[in-house]
């Protein structure tokens, strides 16, 4: 499986953007980048997903480098409800599980 | 949300004791999947289902069985429990293989 590599760790203020930055050097044609995130004792939930163009939903939106090779999930404006662990998951056309690494913990101060 | 819910929601039990955790679905999905989350290991797929009697490993297997006799349960047994099984369970559901994952709360198992 092609690795992603995220910071361990970021801070935001509360109403202020977030961009977590993800690395896929491996990152194949046919992969697609998704971002799912785990709030505090809950399951992990989809946020968005991606395989060339930038895409935006409700929740945030998802830049992607013109090399594919790294991509930065947005979040506009985060609340207290954003804080959480956010993980990058590269997913190829054809794969039925996602495979998950360590995310990154994001921290919103009030 | 998606309609998943998962049972127990906490369990102890004694190593070498048969334990059985439940996922339940309203969604009709065909995809169904156990995952275990681990300190410093992420989720990693136990096993998964893509259809009632279709069952595949994944890569966490060992120590592990599961059943789907109906579309909208599927079973994950321990058939003897040891300490190394002692994790967060999470069920999740896709309408297709590929298909966005959903969820469900969690099974807190410890085995002693």
């Amino acid at each position: 499986d092609a690795k992603t590599t995220q910071p361990n760790s970021m801070e935001s203020n509360e109403e202020e953007p977030v961009h977590l930055p993800c690395n896929h050097s491996t990152i194949s044609g046919t992969d697609y980048i998704h971002w799912y995130r785990q709030l505090p004792s809950q399951g992990p939930e989809y946020v968005i997903h991606g395989l060339t163009s930038n895409v935006n939903n409700r929740m945030a939106s998802l830049a992607i480098a013109e090399d594919r090779k790294s991509s930065t999930l947005i979040l506009h404006r985060a609340t207290l409800r954003d804080a959480a662990v956010y993980y990058c998951i590269l997913r190829g056309s054809n794969d039925y599980k996602l495979s998950f690494g360590a995310g990154t913990t994001v921290t919103v101060r009030a | 949300d998606a309609g998943i819910t998962q049972s127990p929601r906490h369990k102890v039990t004694e190593t070498g004791t048969p334990v059985t955790l439940r996922c339940h679905q309203t969604e009709n999905h065909r995809y169904m999947y156990w995952y275990r989350q681990d300190p410093g290991h992420g989720l990693r797929l136990i096993h998964y289902s893509y259809g009632v009697k279709d069952t595949d490993k994944g890569e966490v297997s060992d120590g592990y069985s599961v059943s789907r006799s109906k579309t909208e349960d599927f079973l994950l047994t321990l058939e003897s429990a040891t300490s190394s099984q002692t994790s967060v369970y999470f069920c999740a559901i896709s309408d297709s293989g590929t298909d966005t994952q959903y969820f469900g709360p969690g099974t807190r198992l410890t085995v002693l």
